[in-house]
């Protein structure tokens, strides 16, 4: 079973411009996570979709952050413009739903770095 | 607001010896309780899980335990090896859609 694929793995930007994620959830896979990592700290669910609709969105920066999952599939984060306090680990997850027993499969994450 | 707390930044331990990871969460709607373990550079993996009506899940080496009165949870890893050391992050779920909260995790080195 292939994993949850994300890139790119490293991005470099300034800050005020803009950068984009991809995730590719396992196949099958209903519920779709995206968290943000910053250093030192636990992942933080940003957004959570179930198929193509968003189902929790609470911590998502709206005024920058912005993700969609067209199709219901694949998924992208994108941050318009970035700030030096977005540098963290972007992970993305998915599971087969929101059932209590079923654990997040997790990405290798996207590392930002804003300058 | 840290609903769910790992107070240790950092375990060291002799290899064969026990780890004990600790955990402890405030809010009452926390249902399912579950461990992750993660490696520089990857994703955090599932490790074990609990449910709130148990006190006990053991899988392997790996065993949970659950004391819902004091809102705290433990990880025991038993023998520890080289391999496990990791970052481990404990993670609880309660509510609609059974959201995921995150504890900031405890470093692990097992010492050979």
């Amino acid at each position: 079973e292939a994993g949850v694929a994300q890139s790119p793995r490293y991005k470099i930007i300034e800050k005020r411009q803009s950068v984009a994620f991809w995730c590719n959830p396992i196949s099958g896979h209903a519920t779709l996570y995206w968290y943000q990592q910053i250093l030192g700290q636990g992942p933080k669910l940003l957004i959570q979709f179930q198929n193509n609709g968003v189902v929790d969105d609470s911590q998502l920066p709206k005024d920058r952050f912005s993700a969609e999952r067209l199709k219901g599939v694949d998924s992208t984060l994108k941050i318009q413009p970035a700030k030096l306090e977005d540098s963290a680990v972007y992970l993305c997850a998915s599971s087969l739903g929101t059932g209590a027993r079923q654990p997040q499969h997790f990405g290798d994450g996207t590392r930002l770095s804003i300058l | 607001d840290q609903q769910v707390k790992q107070n240790s930044p950092s375990l060291s331990v002799q290899e064969g010896r026990i780890s004990i990871l600790n955990c402890d969460y405030t809010n009452s709607m926390f249902d399912y309780f579950l461990w992750y373990k993660k490696y520089p550079a990857e994703g955090p993996t599932f490790l074990i899980s609990i449910s709130s009506i148990k006190d006990k899940n053991e899988d392997g080496r790996f065993t949970v335990f659950l004391n819902k009165s004091a809102k705290h949870l433990s990880l025991h890893i038993v023998p520890s090896q080289p391999g496990d050391s990791a970052v481990y992050f404990c993670a609880a779920k309660g509510g609609g859609y059974q959201k995921v909260t995150f504890g900031t995790g405890t470093k692990l080195q097992v010492i050979p």
